[in-house]
């Protein structure tokens, strides 16, 4: 079957570096987003990996490792308003390119 | 200027009932989506149209109809409202269905609670 792992719920520091993976197992890839979604708003898109590698944008970054199945979304010099959930979704190999979607982590953030 | 646009934004009613949600996009993007997102927020397919075609359609009881009357709108009509139909349900958009890289753009979300 299809999954997408990630923890469910971390704590940071504001100021400090936090790193949310997301490991999946998919028939077909055709990348990877990362999204960010404010309790009570919709999700807003924040990155896109298709090849292996470090993308960076500002004080987010995303690495994707095909081989290993592996993801993660570095967010440095934390605010308080980081303070969100973090979904990572994997477009799959079907003729519809289908977004297979994990369940969230929960981004804490403390003073 | 909003992309995408869903009314209403919370939908309070009693099982039995039958009630739609309207989208709008305004990005001339080809293709639209209908999901669920539950308590747990998890965010589930319901239905995918492009140019008013559907080409997903989870695994959603027929009580959910959606319809495209134009590649701009996909509304969402539901019949005999359960209360295990009560979630966020979203709307969203992307550029076409064959461009892996086109992100989802998300509407603000309807709350529905089924009481």
């Amino acid at each position: 079957g299809q999954n997408i792992d990630q923890p469910t719920e971390m704590t940071a520091t504001e100021g400090a570096i936090v790193q949310i993976n997301c490991t999946y197992q998919t028939s077909g890839f055709n990348g990877l987003f990362w999204y960010q979604q404010h309790a009570g708003e919709a999700p807003t898109f924040l990155s896109y990996n298709v090849l292996d590698g470090l993308e960076e944008k500002g004080r987010f970054s995303s690495f994707l490792s095909r081989s290993k199945g592996y993801s993660y979304l570095l967010l440095k010099e934390l605010q308080m308003k980081d303070s969100a959930s973090y979904l990572c979704a994997v477009r799959g190999g079907d003729s519809n390119y289908q977004l297979i979607w994990g369940a969230g982590t929960k981004l804490i953030i403390k003073p | 200027d909003t992309a995408v646009s869903q009314t209403p934004k919370y939908l309070v009613t009693q099982m039995g009932n039958d009630k739609s949600i309207k989208c709008e996009q305004n990005l001339g993007h080809d293709t639209m989506y209908w999901y669920k997102q539950d308590s747990k927020k998890f965010l589930k397919i319901m239905f995918s149209y492009n140019n008013k075609e559907l080409i997903i359609n989870e695994t959603v009881p027929n009580r959910f109809s959606p319809k495209s009357p134009d590649k701009a709108h996909l509304n969402l009509h539901i019949n005999s409202l359960e209360l295990g139909d009560s979630a966020v349900y979203f709307c969203a958009s992307s550029q076409d269905r064959g461009v892996a890289n086109s992100p989802l753009h998300f509407g603000n979300g309807t709350r529905l609670t089924v009481t």
